[in-house]
């Protein structure tokens, strides 16, 4: 079965810094993965996904993620944090297969200090 | 183009009552999902239509939810007997083709409460 851990329910940054929000899944197949936003009142958005191409993986507003196989992660990196980046941020996983639904993390709240 | 789109936004209830969720998706996606978000959580996976058929609804917790898509565009989330355990963001999502790599465009829920 299929599983996305997120590392910290709540991260803070300071605008203008680097923005790292964690992701590790489990998967008996490789598998394929997102990045969802959920701002404030508004339904949950793409932000980018990994259909085993490229594994580095360039999103909308200046967001990116690498694919490492080895350390079953799928991290989202910003280089420099906006005060409009505050969200809630969420990974999903797809295995496909017969695995029709996505399944996902718990989510982080994103912080953004002035 | 129009998004996905559910009503009621938010529906109050009672205990035991019987409750119907619409979801609308964009036009010319075949494939529909229902989601369940409780606070804190993120989404949980209920059910998968192709078509107008229910090609995976593992996702449902009991016999109590049932969902339906006759014409294999809108679709309809039933509860019957609420209970207060039910309360959460139910979200719809629906995608173009339905494979995995398809990208799930989301509406902006219903917030169903139970009283």
């Amino acid at each position: 079965a299929q599983s996305v851990t997120q590392l910290g329910s709540h991260v803070s940054v300071s605008e203008g810094a680097l923005v790292l929000l964690r992701c590790n899944y489990s998967s008996s197949v490789p598998p394929y993965l997102f990045w969802y936003v959920q701002y404030p009142n508004q339904g949950l958005q793409l932000l980018l996904k990994y259909t085993s191409a490229a594994t580095l993986v360039k999103g909308i507003n200046g967001f990116e993620a690498e694919f490492k196989k080895s350390e079953t992660s799928f991290h989202l990196t910003k280089p420099s944090a906006h005060m409009s980046d505050a969200a809630e941020y969420f990974c999903a996983v797809s295995e496909g297969g017969g695995a029709d639904g996505l399944t996902f993390g718990k989510g982080t709240h994103l912080i953004i200090q002035p | 183009g129009a998004g996905v789109s559910q009503t009621p936004s938010n529906k109050v209830t009672e205990k035991g009552k019987y409750v119907e969720l619409r979801c609308d998706p964009i036009s010319g996606h075949t494939a529909l999902y229902w989601y369940r978000q409780s606070l804190g959580q993120g989404p949980e996976f209920l059910i998968y239509f192709q078509g107008t058929g229910a090609a995976d609804d593992s996702g449902l917790p009991n016999d109590r939810f049932f969902a339906v898509r006759p014409e294999g565009s809108v679709s309809t989330l039933k509860i019957q007997r609420t209970e207060r355990g039910d309360s959460a963001v139910y979200l719809c999502a629906s995608s173009l083709t339905g494979t995995p790599t398809d990208t799930q465009y989301f509406g902006p829920g219903t917030r169903l409460t139970v009283l």
